[in-house]
């Protein structure tokens, strides 16, 4: 079953502006992650944030969780042709965080227009 | 260097054979998966292994088997049972610790 799901589907954005994509989930987590998939390649991790945590930065990325809305975003700040790829959030229902059965939403493709 | 790595990268079926994916890790990670992903699709997962001997059904395990003889290997074997195997096939381990999940690069199967 798939428990996150990503909206938009598609966005199409200009480089240099931000692109922001929203996950929204139906069951408690331990921790939600967010991944990066180059076409036809495999996904390469990008944040995690734990269910305890509202907020988290690395580099151009920030990701917010609010556990009451069972959702999360992640903005991509001063986007790059480079940043073009599908993004997908992750959710990991284990109480310990062991990412016993990741469960991955539909992703949203992001197009970065030069 | 440390990683994980799927072959085939691409893989033709004759119709009614089995065919089988290797995946192999040196993370030294406990947890391997198998995940399918259709064309515009999220990924679905059909079989996941927490320990050496020990293997779990995902959501879509029909007409696939999987084994896990080494803590290092988690091949995925596609059984004529599967009706519609063409699709991208990740395979991927997880730290323990930090929850994080590595991917290989995937293989291409197609049914010919």
């Amino acid at each position: 079953s798939q428990q996150g799901e990503e909206d938009p589907q598609a966005l199409s954005i200009q480089e240099g502006e931000n692109a922001t994509m929203n996950c929204s989930y139906k069951t408690s987590i331990n921790n939600l992650q967010w991944y990066r998939q180059n076409s036809g390649r495999g996904l390469v991790h990008l944040i995690l944030i734990r269910s305890n945590e509202r907020e988290k930065h690395s580099g151009r990325l920030r990701v917010t969780l609010d556990t009451s809305k069972k959702s999360s975003s992640l903005l991509i700040t001063a986007s790059r042709a480079a940043d073009t790829a599908s993004y997908f959030c992750a959710t990991d229902p284990s109480l310990d965080g062991s990412a016993r059965q990741l469960t991955f939403g539909s992703g949203t493709q992001l197009t970065v227009l030069p | 260097d440390g990683g994980i790595t799927q072959s085939p990268k691409y893989l033709f079926r004759k119709e009614g054979q089995n065919v089988t994916l290797s995946c192999e890790q040196n993370l030294n990670h406990d947890a391997m998966y198998w995940y399918r992903q259709d064309p515009g699709q999220g990924l679905r997962l059909i079989y996941y292994s927490q320990i050496v001997n020990d293997f779990q059904k995902g959501d879509i395990a029909e007409g696939y088997s999987v084994s896990r003889e080494k803590k290092e290997s988690f091949p995925l074997t596609v059984t004529s049972a599967q009706k519609n195997p063409t699709a991208f096939y990740l395979c991927a381990s997880s730290s323990r610790q930090t929850g994080e999940a590595f991917f290989g690069q995937g293989t291409r199967l197609t049914v010919v």
